[in-house]
């Protein structure tokens, strides 16, 4: 399948900082990203969809200007946590696809701890 | 809008033995595929199989099977003769083929254990 790079893999930043995640596609060209994050022991959480070259699409409860997500190649989507807190802490993992109807595959996912 | 329901929230298995993992669905539209996933402890997401909504056999990868009962909106997984690296969370998804985003939605997941 193709390869989607997640980075960092894990980051821990102090409270009111913001991390930037990176989400690249290797071999492929994203037309589409998504952003999940994941609590423990839960489902993973659909944050947003990003298109390359538009704004990202929210999900219901989801703070756009808390989660700062920017599409601006095919290959590349980040994720821009701002003024971090504790309750933010968690697993976020990206995914990718080429096209409509495509597989979309999966980042190895980043561990943010917030302290 | 679309739903998936994972009703077992932990699964055991004695290795070599096979294991259903059930998952049903909620739709209105017609087109959709479903997807099993596998996370393991280090958390990525492991494409197991797909199974198209208008396709008219059960999606078979190897050990992984699909039971797709579409009356009843359901899409288990089957995993025969299991071994222990099977042991992780196991995830139901769905996607819907509208207009729209063709979201991924999950289910709440299965924590398989395969015992020795």
């Amino acid at each position: 399948g193709a390869v989607v790079s997640q980075h960092p893999s894990w980051v821990i930043c102090k409270s009111g900082t913001s991390v930037k995640i990176e989400c690249r596609s290797l071999d492929f060209q994203a037309t589409t990203m998504f952003w999940y994050r994941q609590f423990p022991k839960q489902s993973l959480m659909l944050m947003a969809t990003s298109n390359e070259g538009s704004k990202a699409t929210y999900e219901q409860g989801v703070e756009k200007d808390k989660f700062l997500i920017n599409h601006a190649s095919l290959t590349l989507s980040t994720l821009t946590v701002t003024s971090a807190h504790p309750e933010d802490s968690s697993f976020y993992i990206c995914s990718a696809r080429f096209g409509r109807n495509t597989e979309a595959f999966f980042g190895q996912g980043t561990r943010l701890t917030v302290v | 809008a679309q739903k998936i329901t994972q009703t077992q929230p932990g699964m055991f298995v004695q290795e070599k033995e096979a294991v259903t993992l059930d998952c049903t669905y909620d739709t209105s539209d017609p087109s959709y595929g479903l997807f099993w996933y596998k996370q393991p402890s280090s958390g990525e997401m492991i494409f197991l199989i797909y199974q198209g909504s208008y396709d008219q056999q059960n999606a078979t990868e190897g050990r992984y099977s699909l039971n797709f009962q579409k009356a009843r909106k359901s899409a288990n997984l089957v995993i025969s003769a299991s071994q222990l690296g099977d042991s992780a969370m196991y995830f139901c998804a769905m996607r819907e083929g509208g207009t729209g985003f063709q979201k991924l939605v999950f289910g709440t997941g299965t924590r398989l254990l395969v015992s020795p």
